[in-house]
């Protein structure tokens, strides 16, 4: 049975800092991977999608790399800013069936 | 991006009235919608698949007869919760396919059971 998980659960940074969220898989047979923006009692925006194939994506201050073998993935904020504040979160999906299995998420802080 | 929307955003009942949300693919034509539920400070569990013109597919220990789904049209499906009790009290969010793997997801709906 495929597991997400997300480390840190928490994490609080002052502007400016750059950081790095942790998502780690236990079936490294996946279809794709997905990093998606949580705000506090909302919907999900997808950020970074990434295929199986596919080593990383980057959008803006956004850059997402998959390894699959050791099934990690990791999600790198440059230049963090308080809107930047979310949970942040990780899903995985086995096949093409459209099927997400999520982390339990990263809260970021980021201090003005 | 394709936009989902749901309604209603929240929505507090009596325990052991029935509740239905909506989701809706404003933009594009779904096939396949999919809903979630959430409890606080953790992740979205996949709850059911929404097949369009077919019956929905339940992922293991949700109950089919507590969580009905009906995807009438191209457009909307809806989950009702019959009988909701406390401890249905969740968020539940629904997605939609769409191209190139990715899904949209709608706002939420906010169930709260008195």
């Amino acid at each position: 049975k495929q597991e997400v998980t997300q480390i840190p659960a928490a994490l609080s940074v002052p502007e400016g800092e750059n950081l790095v969220l942790n998502c780690s898989f236990t079936d490294s047979a996946i279809y794709n991977l997905q990093w998606f923006r949580q705000d506090p009692g909302k919907g999900l925006t997808s950020l970074l999608l990434i295929q199986s194939s596919q080593r990383e994506q980057t959008s803006g201050r956004l850059n997402a790399s998959l390894d699959k073998s050791s099934g990690r993935s990791t999600l790198y904020i440059a230049a963090s800013q308080p809107g930047d504040s979310a949970t942040y979160l990780c899903a995985v999906s086995p096949d093409s069936s459209y099927k997400l299995i999520f982390g339990s998420g990263t809260r970021l802080l980021v201090r003005p | 991006g394709a936009v989902v929307s749901q309604h209603p955003s929240w929505v507090i009942c009596k325990s052991g009235t029935s509740v239905k949300i909506e989701c809706r693919s404003l933009d594009f034509q779904a096939t396949t919608m999919f809903w979630y539920r959430q409890f606080p400070k953790q992740s979205l569990m996949l709850m059911a698949t929404s097949n369009e013109g077919s019956k929905a597919t339940y992922e293991q220990g949700v109950e089919k007869d507590k969580f009905l789904i009906n995807h009438a049209s191209l457009t909307l499906s809806t989950l009702t919760v019959t009988s909701a009790h406390p401890e249905d009290s969740s968020f539940y969010i629904c997605s939609s396919e769409g191209q190139g793997n990715e899904q949209f997801f709608g706002p939420g709906t906010r169930l709260t059971v008195l």
